[in-house]
């Protein structure tokens, strides 16, 4: 199982918000940001969320918030083209690796 | 504009070789840590290595440790990643991925080069 703990899958209308999370502990999401990764029909990753700021061309309609050993990924009014799979990854410093979510999908109704 | 071109992939034995490349441009490569991940056919993303600005630093992910080998060539804005002993579950399309300053997170893909292991 991954060391990162996210929703197998969430869904929502148009227009909605969603709150996608991604679980961890104090060795990894409590000490370091977090990045979100959308992908679609498992195309190449794109970054929609790194840390809390918002990449180049990413819609304001992504936000991105920790809380602890949490990590959210908040789409505020859904859109169609939002439906994909979502990753969250962030580095672990017990384990010496890069950690990865199992993943979200989010399907868009 | 950040690039970043994954080659190199392609189909192999069990117990081959194989060594893949990632050419970089649009920022200064020699001041980034760089990654590869990988996803097989149906399954999640999978972190495989990832190698410091200079190179002096190189960490694994079990499943690959002692088989694969991460390396770059900062003149020429290169990742390089020598995969031995391959097995039919390292089948996945491997891309290579910038790391943000200061262990960030990943923040710019490649578009990823499909490694298949098969008899």
């Amino acid at each position: 199982q991954s060391a990162l703990t996210q929703e197998a899958s969430v869904s929502g209308t148009v227009g909605q918000k969603v709150t996608l999370s991604c679980t961890g502990n104090s060795n990894n999401i409590g000490s370091y940001a977090v990045g979100w990764y959308q992908q679609i029909s498992h195309g190449a990753p794109k970054t929609v969320m790194f840390g809390n700021s918002l990449p180049s061309g990413i819609p304001d309609r992504f936000s991105g918030s920790k809380s602890g050993t949490t990590a959210s990924l908040t789409i505020s009014g859904l859109q169609p083209e939002d439906e994909a799979d979502y990753y969250c990854s962030t580095w672990d410093h017990s384990l010496s690796a890069r950690v990865f979510g199992g993943g979200t999908r989010l399907t868009v109704l | 504009e950040v690039q970043l071109v994954e080659s190199g992939g392609g189909l192999v034995q069990p117990g081959g070789s194989l060594r893949l490349s990632c050419a970089a441009s649009g920022f200064s490569f020699n001041t980034y840590s760089m990654n590869w991940a990988r996803q097989a056919p149906g399954k999640g993303l999978e972190w495989v290595s990832s190698i410091s600005a200079s190179g002096s630093y190189m960490y694994y992910g079990d499943s690959v440790k002692g088989r694969f080998t991460i390396s770059r060539d900062n003149a020429q804005n290169s990742l390089y990643l020598q995969m031995n002993s391959l097995r039919v579950e390292d089948t996945a399309v491997y891309y290579c991925a910038r790391e943000g300053d200061g262990g960030s997170p990943l923040d710019y893909w490649g578009q990823g080069t499909l490694v298949t292991v098969s008899s």
